[in-house]
């Protein structure tokens, strides 16, 4: 079972350069979520998706957008690439809000 | 707001002894909690989950963990940590109502030395 699928997984990006994350999920969830991580400072919520074609904003939303075209994918993406960005970034879905999330393997992005 | 604390950032033990993590939330109504395990290199992992009845819940890998309403506590606790252990452990909690973001605290790193 592939479960929750991110690409890339490492990525170097210059300031001011766009990318968008990638990431799957096969077990029909309603929820998938944006979360970066950082030292220090745990997990913290970007966007997220109640539903295909729907998104919202997390706990910090700056300089990210998402979109949610399909049910299985749920993409970010970096308009204008800051050194503030550099972050290791997950990905996670869950049935319903109250279950448990499911993580993908994360992306490495580094900005220079 | 809705707040996530674990007080030990770092904690270092050796192989066979015992394991308790704290984990403290601000909310006073009905939680949701989960820790989550992330081995180094991996992506995070449940371990454990609390809805409601028994407030002793027991996880994978011989993890426990209590929740003390009255203290807004769930610690993590484990009789003998092994070396295969080491990993950073994160507590969770979302409220019990509506759709509410899952808060997480700011992780504990756990190395167990053989």
């Amino acid at each position: 079972n592939a479960g929750v699928t991110q690409t890339p997984k490492f990525r170097v990006l210059k300031t001011g350069q766009s990318m968008t994350l990638l990431c799957a999920q096969d077990m029909n969830h309603e929820y998938m979520y944006w979360y970066r991580q950082d030292p220090g400072m745990g997990l913290r919520l970007i966007h997220y998706s109640v539903g295909e074609g729907t998104t919202a904003k997390g706990e910090v939303p700056d300089g990210y957008n998402v979109s949610r075209l399909k049910k299985q994918n749920f993409l970010l993406g970096l308009e204008s690439a800051a050194p503030s960005q550099t972050s290791v970034y997950f990905c996670a879905s869950s049935h319903r809000v109250e279950q448990p999330q499911h993580f993908g393997d994360g992306t490495r992005l580094s900005i220079l | 707001a809705q707040s996530v604390s674990q007080h030990n950032h770092h904690v270092i033990l050796s192989e066979a002894a015992s394991l308790e993590l704290g984990c403290n939330y601000s909310y006073g109504g009905t939680v949701n909690l989960f820790w989550y395990v992330q081995y180094p290199g991996q992506h995070l992992q449940l371990l454990l989950k609390y809805f409601s009845g028994d407030p002793l819940v027991k996880g994978i890998k011989g993890f426990e963990a209590e929740f003390i309403k009255s203290k807004f506590s769930f610690n993590l606790r484990k009789p003998s940590v092994q070396w295969s252990d080491t990993a950073e452990y994160f507590c969770a909690v979302n409220l019990n109502t509506g759709f509410q973001k899952l808060v997480f605290g700011t992780g504990t790193r756990l190395l167990v030395s053989p």
